[in-house]
């Protein structure tokens, strides 16, 4: 199946850093969106875009959709100790109700 | 507001049982679907729904049936448990939002099956 490509697939960083990840594919979609998965829950949904080229900002997440379509970006400024947990990104294909979802980001804050 | 709600949380079933996942959300949307996760391989759509009556397969379909009798229920039903179905299956439900569906999805707490 389509699959996205996550990286990196776990980090480790102190309180107070900013931190960045990326998800690309070999092909292009019209819808990015960024999950965060806190251990035994559900995914929640963090940001969505929609137009290539798109910067939007949720609090200190900021993610961006590729100008080529095939990526996207996440970035959290200034870490804190509750942005443990799983980050996901996901894509939407034109004409498809289907998301593809990344392997994940499993990230971790040291106090 | 409940959500999306899903029962039960945990299960465990030997293999060649059938068991029925149920998934309900009280927000009327349109779209819902279910997913497993696996250790490293992220979320893989198993079935998806667009509306009562209308079901269509995902990316890993066999061993698993749907169906959708009403917008707010979207049952999961193992047909005969094997432990390569082990896993934590999560549902999901999308609104239609300026023509768009099945995008922004909010998803259910996960139901944890081991089959032995």
């Amino acid at each position: 199946g389509q699959q996205l490509n996550q990286s990196p697939q776990s980090m480790f960083i102190q309180e107070g850093e900013d931190v960045s990840m990326n998800c690309t594919s070999s092909s292009i979609f019209n819808t990015w969106l960024w999950y965060k998965q806190d251990p035994g829950e559900g995914p929640v949904l963090l940001i969505a875009l929609y137009k290539a080229g798109e910067l939007t900002s949720n609090g200190r997440l900021t993610a961006q959709f590729g100008i080529t379509r095939k990526d996207s970006f996440l970035n959290i400024s200034a870490s804190i100790p509750s942005d443990v947990g799983i980050y996901f990104c996901a894509g939407q294909k034109a004409g498809s109700y289907q998301l593809t979802f990344g392997k994940g980001t499993k990230l971790s804050v040291i106090p | 507001n409940a959500g999306v709600t899903q029962t039960p949380k945990f299960q465990v079933l030997k293999t060649g049982q059938s068991m029925t996942l149920q998934c309900a959300q009280d927000m009327n949307h349109e779209y819902m679907s279910w997913y497993r996760q696996d250790p490293g391989m992220g979320l893989r759509l198993i079935h998806y729904s667009v509306g009562a009556g209308i079901t269509d397969q995902g990316e890993v379909p066999n061993g698993y049936n749907v169906s959708r009798s009403t917008t707010e229920d979207f049952p999961l039903r193992l047909l005969s448990a094997a432990p390569s179905q082990t896993s934590v299956y999560f549902c999901a439900s999308s609104p239609k939002d300026r023509g768009r569906l099945g995008t922004e999805a909010f998803f259910g707490q996960g139901t944890r099956l081991t089959v032995v």
